[in-house]
């Protein structure tokens, strides 16, 4: 596969196990956050999104929490599977400037 | 099967060479992206497109070209003054009005 996100932090969970990814976002006028999912040799594929109005949002085992004081955001995955290992990315967007963190590698252990 | 196509998947670059990344969409989105992603980084925006006919430079333009004379073809174009072009390239696009970003599969770029 490619060698997409090399030195990135890890995380190792065990299959069915809950995982939390973070995520430190820079700009505190930053009013829209994104997650995305980047198995190997592929595109990013959208997860979930909130906005700055909301400290929480949920979707299908994922929930995304945001906390605007400490500028930190962060990605539950609920009953973590196989298919789940892959990395992890935060976006933010600022007038019409969208920016992305550099990522965290999810692996799943059977 | 709605998305947007990346082709080549791989490609090589000789030395002094352009060579062109081709990215078609037809979710009928306004705007399309193209970013660098390199190992143990964030995505760097390298041209956007709000609108057929214009394109705006983005963080790391320089020794890239990009067209839109189509809504739905954004080709970019990695010349030769590009020193350090090999990497993973996506392409992505998004709704007028909406920001989030959907992405193609991306392409690898080496340079022989």
């Amino acid at each position: 596969g490619e060698s997409v996100g090399l030195h990135l932090p890890t995380l190792s969970v065990q299959e069915g196990d809950n995982s939390i990814i973070n995520c430190a976002y820079s700009n505190s006028a930053s009013d829209y956050f994104i997650w995305y999912k980047q198995e190997s040799g592929k595109g990013p594929q959208f997860i979930i999104d909130i906005r700055s109005n909301m400290d929480k949002r949920q979707g299908q085992r994922v929930t995304v929490l945001l906390n605007k004081t400490v500028k930190h955001l962060s990605l539950q995955i609920a009953a973590t599977q196989p298919g789940d290992s892959a990395v992890y990315f935060c976006a933010e967007y600022n007038n019409n400037d969208m920016r992305f963190g550099a990522g965290t590698r999810l692996t799943v252990k059977p | 099967d709605g998305g947007i196509t990346q082709s080549p998947k791989y490609l090589f670059r000789k030395e002094g060479q352009n060579v062109t990344l081709s990215c078609e969409q037809n979710l009928n989105h306004d705007a399309m992206y193209w970013y660098r992603q390199d190992p143990g980084q964030g995505l760097r925006l390298i041209y956007y497109s709000q609108i057929v006919n214009d394109f705006q430079k983005g963080d790391i333009a320089e020794g890239y070209s990009v067209s839109r004379e189509k809504k739905e073809s954004f080709p970019l174009t990695v010349t030769s003054a590009q020193k350090n072009p090999t990497a993973f390239y996506l392409c992505a696009s998004s709704s007028s009005g909406m920001n989030i970003q959907y992405f193609g599969a991306g392409t690898r770029l080496s340079v022989l």
